[in-house]
């Protein structure tokens, strides 16, 4: 579809281990958000990308969260050492422009670290 | 953590009537956004709000912009049994490039 399409939709992950999550925005979106979606919460926001550059990194958690970018499509959400805390809804959301246009969202990823 | 607060937090209401919802802030928004989220899905957008003032629409519903820029509301005309979701306001403010959102309203509607 033309939508923005995220990879796997659900993870489960020892404590420890590491993940990576993909995201696939809209085609010629310029903008991509990465967000965590804690259970009953509304998303808050980890990361930016104008293409390929990592404009704002203010809301990842800790130095154990890392996002690329490195063709200005693709983004990759990378959490090492899981721990239980982490368990979330990892939510990806592309832009047309800049951040102030309209953010379209994935289906997201779920992820439980046990 | 989170700046919009959101009410009501839950609504259970009977299929056809109206419903209001609304998001406030301590700080000024530039642009007030809202969505619906589904169980295991992602928020879609509903509508997009830029202008303090501005009322927009979009089918059953209707959004708009407070004045004071610290505050929207949404209302639903004659609810159907597939608006049950939860209902997200969001915001840019002057700060940064990141939407803040609000603690979601739940609906449900009782056919």
């Amino acid at each position: 579809g033309a939508g923005v399409s995220q990879s796997p939709r659900y993870k489960v992950a020892k404590r420890g281990q590491d993940v990576a999550l993909r995201c696939d925005p809209i085609s010629g979106h310029v903008s991509l958000f990465w967000y965590q979606q804690a259970l009953g919460q509304g998303p808050e926001f980890l990361t930016y990308f104008q293409n390929e550059a990592q404009l704002d990194k203010s809301g990842l958690p800790s130095d154990r969260f890392f996002a690329e970018r490195p063709e200005g499509s693709v983004s990759t959400l990378k959490i090492q050492r899981t721990q239980q805390e982490d368990s979330a809804v990892y939510l990806c959301a592309s832009s047309l422009g800049n951040s102030y246009y309209e953010q379209y969202f994935g289906p997201g990823t779920r992820l439980t670290v046990t | 953590g989170q700046q919009l607060n959101q009410s009501p937090q839950s609504m259970f209401i009977q299929e056809g009537e109206d419903v209001s919802m609304n998001c406030t802030s301590s700080s000024i928004f530039n642009t007030w956004l809202w969505y619906k989220q589904d169980p295991g899905e992602g928020p879609v957008l509903l509508i997009a709000l830029y202008k303090a003032g501005e009322l927009t629409s979009n089918g059953r519903l209707t959004a708009q912009f407070g004045i004071t820029r610290k505050d929207s509301f949404l209302n639903i005309s004659a609810s159907i049994p597939s608006d049950v979701g939860i209902y997200f306001c969001a915001g840019f403010d002057n700060a940064g490039n990141m939407l803040t959102f609000g603690g979601g309203t739940r609906l449900m509607v009782k056919p």
